[in-house]
């Protein structure tokens, strides 16, 4: 059964600390993205990979986040310093192209477990 | 840029009732849509989608969504809700168009399934 993994599972960490989270996507699965959900904003896309290139990074606040993918086995979703405002659960989703047919960039995307992250 | 709308927050509902979540979306140009559903403390798990053909989709455990494009909607119906069912449901839609296209969710709506 393919699934996407997420490490950690809870993170509570104080307030500047550095956060990282880790995500398997489904082998075979050659994109990758990040969301981060919370009450008030619902689901956000934080950034999105295409065979390990970041293509858009727009939803991530770029002074204190980063996103990398070193092999297609791994990504990392980076935070430093960490702000209570970053509390939130953190998703990663992998994804197979939606219709080969149509030459469209949109995706099925299968999600993982998501990292409740906690800062204090 | 494309939305969607789902009205209701919140649907109580008791175990073996009909169910209907609403989902509207916005959009100028085709789309794809889907319906998520998020259990607690889970990530979200795919439960249909509509990319084109037939308007009317079903997921393997009951529920059935059909795409309406005059009313730009695409509501999730089940006949027969369990307890089990309880969970978040989250709409959301991608436009078919060149270009990398975003999944847009809805705010969701939380069906609770009483005995």
């Amino acid at each position: 059964d393919a699934r996407v993994t997420q490490t950690p599972r809870h993170k509570v960490t104080e307030m500047g600390q550095e956060v990282t989270m880790r995500c398997q996507p489904i082998l075979g699965h050659n994109t990758v993205f990040w969301y981060r959900q919370t009450m008030m904003q619902g689901l956000e896309l934080l950034a999105y990979f295409r065979n390990r290139a970041p293509l858009d990074d727009s939803g991530m606040p770029k002074d204190r986040f980063s996103a990398e993918m070193p092999d297609a086995t791994l990504a990392t979703l980076k935070i430093q310093p960490s702000e209570p405002r970053d509390s939130a659960v953190y998703f990663c989703a992998s994804g197979l192209v939606l219709d080969p047919l149509v030459p469209s960039d949109s995706y099925e995307q299968y999600f993982g477990p998501g990292t409740r992250l906690t800062v204090t | 840029a494309q939305s969607v709308t789902q009205l209701d927050s919140q649907v109580p509902v008791f175990e073996e009732a009909p169910v209907e979540l609403r989902c509207n979306y916005s959009s100028s140009v085709s789309v794809y849509l889907f319906w998520y559903v998020q259990y607690p403390n889970q990530g979200l798990q795919l439960l249909l989608k509509y990319l084109s053909g037939s308007t009317l989709v079903e997921s393997i455990n009951g529920f059935e969504a059909e795409f309406n494009k005059s009313q730009t909607s695409f509501h999730l119906r089940k006949p027969s809700v369990h307890i089990s069912d309880t969970a978040e449901y989250f709409c959301a839609v991608s436009v078919r168009n060149t270009g990398f296209q975003k999944l847009v969710f809805g705010t969701g709506t939380r069906l609770l399934v009483s005995p």
